[in-house]
């Protein structure tokens, strides 16, 4: 069973435009979670995180949003560049442990 | 970026041979993590450890298994590869600090034929 998922297997968007990327989970003891971007041929990149305490975090282009009560969280990139096409996954980490849980990914493609 | 390497970056080996996947890390970090990505199911976790001697089981461990006899190497052993240990394995490091991100290795692309 599944308990971090992304539905969207891929996102096209065009350069300057928002891109809205989600994750859903099911595991109410997640009390923390992360973004990750992949290149081709490359190891993933910690990208922005949220703690379960807040609904909101920035970091520049990027905002995570956390709504707990529809156990849902959403990546926005503004504005959207040719350089973010890559794969994003979204990952949940249990206050029980250190592991991570991640989704399928999302394919973002940002086309100029 | 975290000092992390692992090695060998790309290997092709036969079903049935053992393979040892190499993880090491330059910071120091406490806590190193195997993971295996495959189409259609992103990062999958096998094992990780907690440091010197301790290591658990994460959701995709039959088959494998591992080892740390150093903060900075961790080990992935393959005892017999088969077909569907075709994949890329990445290793993660992260540190005691609360909350932890987890900073990544580049990954080996292991082919079992």
């Amino acid at each position: 069973d599944q308990q971090v998922k992304q539905n969207s297997p891929s996102l096209s968007v065009q350069e300057g435009r928002i891109s809205i990327l989600n994750c859903d989970y099911t595991n109410s003891m997640f009390d923390y979670f992360l973004w990750y971007k992949k290149y081709p041929a490359e190891g993933p990149t910690f990208l922005i995180s949220i703690s379960s305490i807040k609904d909101k975090n920035e970091d520049g282009r990027f905002t995570v949003f956390l709504n707990k009560s529809a156990k849902h969280l959403s990546l926005h990139i503004v504005p959207s560049q040719p350089g973010d096409s890559a794969v994003y996954f979204c990952a949940a980490r249990s206050m029980a442990g250190t592991a991570l849980i991640f989704g399928k990914g999302t394919t973002l493609s940002v086309s100029s | 970026d975290a000092g992390i390497t692992q090695s060998p970056r790309h290997k092709v080996t036969e079903t049935g041979t053992p393979v040892t996947l190499r993880c090491h890390q330059t910071e120091n970090h406490r806590y190193m993590y195997w993971y295996r990505q495959d189409p259609g199911h992103g990062l999958r976790l096998i094992h990780y450890s907690y440091g010197v001697k301790d290591t658990d089981k994460g959701e995709v461990s039959d088959g494998y298994s591992v080892s740390r006899s150093k903060t900075e190497d961790f080990l992935l052993t393959l005892e017999s590869a088969t077909s569907s240990q075709t994949s890329v394995y990445f290793c993660a490091i992260s540190g005691t600090g609360f909350p932890n991100e987890q900073f990544f290795g580049p990954g080996t692309r292991l082919t079992v034929l």
